[in-house]
């Protein structure tokens, strides 16, 4: 099993660029979240998904759209990126307690 | 905004040693998490500690949660080089499988 996986590893967008983060996860889990990860911020969650069809804003929506149209794949969107977007995003999966995560994207907006 | 936060920020210790992190939170929880990730990694799910439980180990590792004081310990014994990593603690409250985590902290063990 591959677990999760996030698709690219690193990106350079130019402000105002549009772009798709892919996770896929073969672990058959309801439950998908994308988080970003930040200098002395920890993670906070941006989107996540309680089963396929469904998605609900975290705690720092604003700037993404996200879509769950399989059970496996959770993609995460920015429409027109800004330099504040600069992070390391992760995606998870799991149940309703445990989460696993994926290796990271690493974007960097200039 | 952070539920947990942990204590210290950053920890070194010698190979061998035992290390102690703390972490704190504000509202009632259902169950507490610890994980950890190496650099450039994502995060590794280590033990999970539920709102009626006091303590649970799991190898080297030793949790303690206390309600009352609305804290929870991780205690890693023996510590080895290879356990240097940031550790963070995450919450899970109401009827919702959230995660909030906190800053985290980061273990250094010098060989």
């Amino acid at each position: 099993n591959a677990g999760v996986t996030q698709t690219p590893k690193f990106r350079v967008l130019k402000t105002g660029q549009s772009m798709t983060l892919l996770c896929a996860q073969d672990m058959n889990h309801e439950y998908m979240y994308w988080y970003r990860q930040d200098p002395g911020m920890g993670l906070r969650l941006i989107h996540y998904s309680v089963g396929e069809g469904t998605t609900a804003k975290g705690e720092v929506p604003d700037g993404y759209n996200v879509s769950r149209l399989k059970k496996q794949n959770f993609l995460l969107g920015l429409e027109s990126a800004a330099p504040s977007q600069t992070s390391v995003y992760f995606c998870a999966s799991g149940g309703k307690e445990t989460q696993y995560f994926g290796p990271g994207t690493r974007l960097l907006v200039l | 905004s952070q539920q947990g936060e942990e204590d210290p920020q950053a920890l070194s210790i010698q190979e061998g040693e035992n290390a102690t992190m703390n972490c704190s939170y504000k509202t009632s929880i259902n169950n507490l998490q610890w994980y950890r990730q190496n650099s450039g990694r994502g995060l590794v799910h280590l033990i999970l500690i539920r709102s009626n439980e006091r303590e649970k180990h799991s190898g080297r590792l030793r949790v303690t949660l206390d309600t009352s004081k609305k804290s929870s310990s991780l205690l890693i014994t023996a510590s080895r080089a290879a356990d240097t990593a940031s550790y963070f603690c995450a919450t899970t409250t109401g009827a919702n499988s959230k995660l909030t985590f906190g800053k985290g902290i980061t273990l250094s063990v010098r060989p």
